[in-house]
């Protein structure tokens, strides 16, 4: 069985930092894309970035600005979002997501999301 | 900029059939958009319904199907629900690794 897991969530000041992390289990963790979508509250999904199996290819949403990080580890079956220079927007519970193959097929399945809350 | 468009809201009747769409801005949505669709009850994480326009993941009832209808993906439910009341997201692949979600539909069984 395919699960997902996110931590790291939490309340951050403006400007502060963040790592999310995603464990996966019950799939070839480096045989897929992942990707991160997020979901303001009230409001509705959108994507944030994907990365290739190899972790070589990175995709961002152009919002992101590089402010955020895509990044996998393959040994530890572990994905990861770098947030620097948050912002109020950036508030939202974050969801790790499975690719079908690559990052060109759509997302299968999903986490149960993390919240970040970017608050003085 | 691009938009996917998406009816905010929709009703249907308890065994009704509902047809949601997915759109572009500008331009017609095909099948190398990869439409997919995914279902968000209230609190909890999306469920995948429909990807790659018309293939249901195992586990998804038959009463979900997905086609492009004119320009536009469209999810299609027969026989409604009570429990289909939720919010419906369709994504759209854009190229070069990046995809865009709609606002959403929020569908209502009443």
């Amino acid at each position: 069985e395919v699960q997902l897991l996110e931590s790291g969530g939490g309340l951050v000041q403006p400007g502060g930092s963040l790592r999310l992390s995603c464990t996966t289990s019950g799939f070839t963790f480096s045989s897929y894309a992942m990707s991160w979508v997020r979901q303001a509250p009230g409001k509705g999904l959108e994507w944030v970035s994907a990365i290739g199996g190899g972790g070589r290819s990175t995709y961002y949403a152009d919002f992101v600005k590089g402010r955020l990080t895509i990044s996998r580890d393959n040994a530890k079956d572990t994905l990861y979002l770098h947030m620097n220079s948050l912002r109020a927007e950036d508030t939202a519970v974050y969801f790790c997501a499975k690719h079908a193959v690559v990052a060109a097929t759509p997302i299968d399945y999903w986490g149960q999301g993390t919240l970040v809350t970017v608050s003085s | 900029q691009t938009v996917v468009t998406q009816e905010p809201s929709f009703s249907v009747s308890p065994g009704g059939t509902v047809t949601l769409t997915c759109g572009l801005n500008s331009g017609s949505v095909s099948t190398s958009h990869y439409p997919s669709w995914y279902q968000q009850t209230s609190g909890q994480a999306p469920r995948t319904l429909i990807y790659n326009t018309n293939t249901r993941p195992s586990g998804v009832p038959d009463r979900f199907s997905g086609s492009i209808l004119g320009n536009k993906a469209a999810l299609t439910i027969t026989g409604a629900q009570a429990g289909d009341e939720s919010d419906f997201y369709c994504v759209l692949y854009m190229g070069s690794g990046t995809w865009l979600f709609g606002g959403g539909t929020k569908l209502t069984v009443l």
